[in-house]
């Protein structure tokens, strides 16, 4: 069965400094989504984005915040300056119609 | 506002039992409403989805209810296993004629003892 991919699984980084998570959505998925999970809690969206472009962003998604879709197989998500609140599980999905298919996340972890 | 309130908190049944989660949403214009199931360190997984035109649906032994005058849907699942001890979400996603984000409740962390 397809898979969405996601390195690392878990990344450690000093506050401050720049991370970048990376993503390999299911091959001929149009729609593609960053959402966070602090631990214990909810799944909240971060972005979406479709056709190139960023469709929608919710209040989390600041201007610390960006996504790329580099060479049409890869989507990331940057963090510029990392804060010590932005630990939490970080989950990219994708989908073209049916189910949204969630990868295994990323666990970013701010010292 | 878009919400979507998941209960119980927390569950814990026997092996066998029949654990129902509940959840309402207060936004009529929600189109799509999944329940994922999470294990720890893992990702949310599809388990089963509804859409409103529908009362109810059944995968094996997961069944989804909806009842959209009362703008609520339930989980229940039969024959429950130790191994479907996981947290479960629901979500919904709003209506806009594309594949719009998912609006998740808080979750429910299932126990099911032997």
């Amino acid at each position: 069965e397809p898979e969405v991919t996601q390195t690392p699984s878990h990344q450690v980084t000093q506050m401050g400094q720049e991370v970048i998570l990376r993503c390999v959505p299911i091959s001929n998925h149009l729609y593609f989504y960053w959402y966070r999970q602090i631990l214990g809690q909810k799944v909240e969206f971060l972005v979406s984005f479709y056709n190139n472009e960023i469709s929608e962003k919710s209040e989390i998604f600041d201007d610390q915040f960006s996504v790329e879709r580099p060479d049409g197989s890869n989507f990331t998500l940057k963090i510029r300056s990392t804060k010590l609140e932005d630990s939490a599980m970080y989950f990219c999905a994708s989908t073209t119609g049916g189910g949204y298919t969630f990868g295994s996340g990323t666990r970013l972890t701010v010292v | 506002q878009q919400q979507v309130k998941q209960s119980p908190q927390s569950l814990i049944v026997q092996k066998g039992g029949i654990p129902i989660i509940n959840c309402a949403y207060e936004n009529t214009a929600f189109d799509y409403f999944p329940w994922y199931q999470q294990f720890p360190g893992k990702g949310p997984a599809l388990l089963i989805a509804i859409r409103p035109d529908v009362s109810e649906k059944k995968e094996g032994r997961f069944t989804i209810s909806f009842n959209k005058s009362a703008k609520q849907f339930s989980l229940h699942i039969m024959d429950s296993q130790p191994g479907d001890s996981a947290t479960y979400f629901c979500a919904a996603r709003p209506f806009s004629g594309g594949y719009n984000k998912l609006i998740f409740g808080a979750g429910t962390r299932l126990a099911v003892h032997p």
